[in-house]
């Protein structure tokens, strides 16, 4: 079965400093991955997804991430973080019967 | 603009007195799914329906039903809610043709049980 784990459970970055969110997956078989963004009492918006055709994915609100077939990877990244980058962020992966299996998520804060 | 709605954003409600949450979509997707978020927790799946077809989570309570009496409505009712219930409802759509399959949610429905 397909897992997807997320290496710590907050955050902390300043205001202008790279923002490196960590994703491992567990999969039998190529998986498609996603990034979603949950801001307080909202609903999760998709922010990037991977489906095999490039390993780097470009998505909105600046943020990007690469998957790594050999470190079982999909890390997500932003050059320079902002005030609005303060929110809940999920990994996924889709599972063979299209459930989508969530990591446990990571919460962002953003210091002036 | 296509997009997934939930109603009420919020919703109070009495311990067991039966309520239903609202979602509709626009995006003509053949695939609806309920989840229950507690707090600083992942989504959890509830149920879904593909097209007219109804999937529900093995671990998903009696208490909580679903309908879905057309493409662009689904609804979740739960029919006596217990102080455990209270959570945020997240609704989301897909295409179900080819593999990616992406879901898009909505703004969600936080439930507050008294």
């Amino acid at each position: 079965a397909q897992s997807v784990t997320q290496l710590g459970s907050h955050v902390s970055v300043s205001e202008g400093a790279l923002v490196l969110l960590r994703c491992n997956y567990s999969s039998s078989v190529p998986p498609y991955l996603f990034w979603y963004v949950q801001y307080p009492n909202q609903g999760l918006q998709l922010l990037l997804k991977y489906t095999s055709a490039a390993t780097l994915v470009k998505g909105i609100n600046g943020f990007e991430a690469e998957f790594k077939k050999s470190e079982t990877s999909f890390h997500l990244t932003k050059p320079s973080a902002h005030m609005s980058d303060a929110a809940e962020y999920f990994c996924a992966v889709k599972s063979n019967d299209y459930k989508l299996s969530f990591g446990a998520g990571t919460t962002v804060t953003v210091r002036a | 603009d296509a997009m997934v709605i939930q109603n009420p954003r919020y919703q109070v409600t009495q311990f067991g007195k039966p309520v239903t949450l609202s979602c509709s979509q626009t995006l003509n997707h053949n695939v609806m799914y309920w989840y229950q978020q507690k707090s600083s927790q992942a989504p959890k799946l509830l149920f879904h329906y593909y097209d007219k077809d109804f999937n529900n989570e093995a671990d998903t309570p009696d208490n909580f039903q679903s309908r879905r009496p057309n493409t662009s409505f689904c609804f979740l009712d739960i029919r006596s809610p217990g102080l455990g219930d209270a959570a945020m409802y997240l609704c989301a759509t897909s295409r179900r043709t080819g593999d990616t399959d992406t879901q898009y949610f909505g703004p969600g429905t936080r439930l507050t049980v008294l």
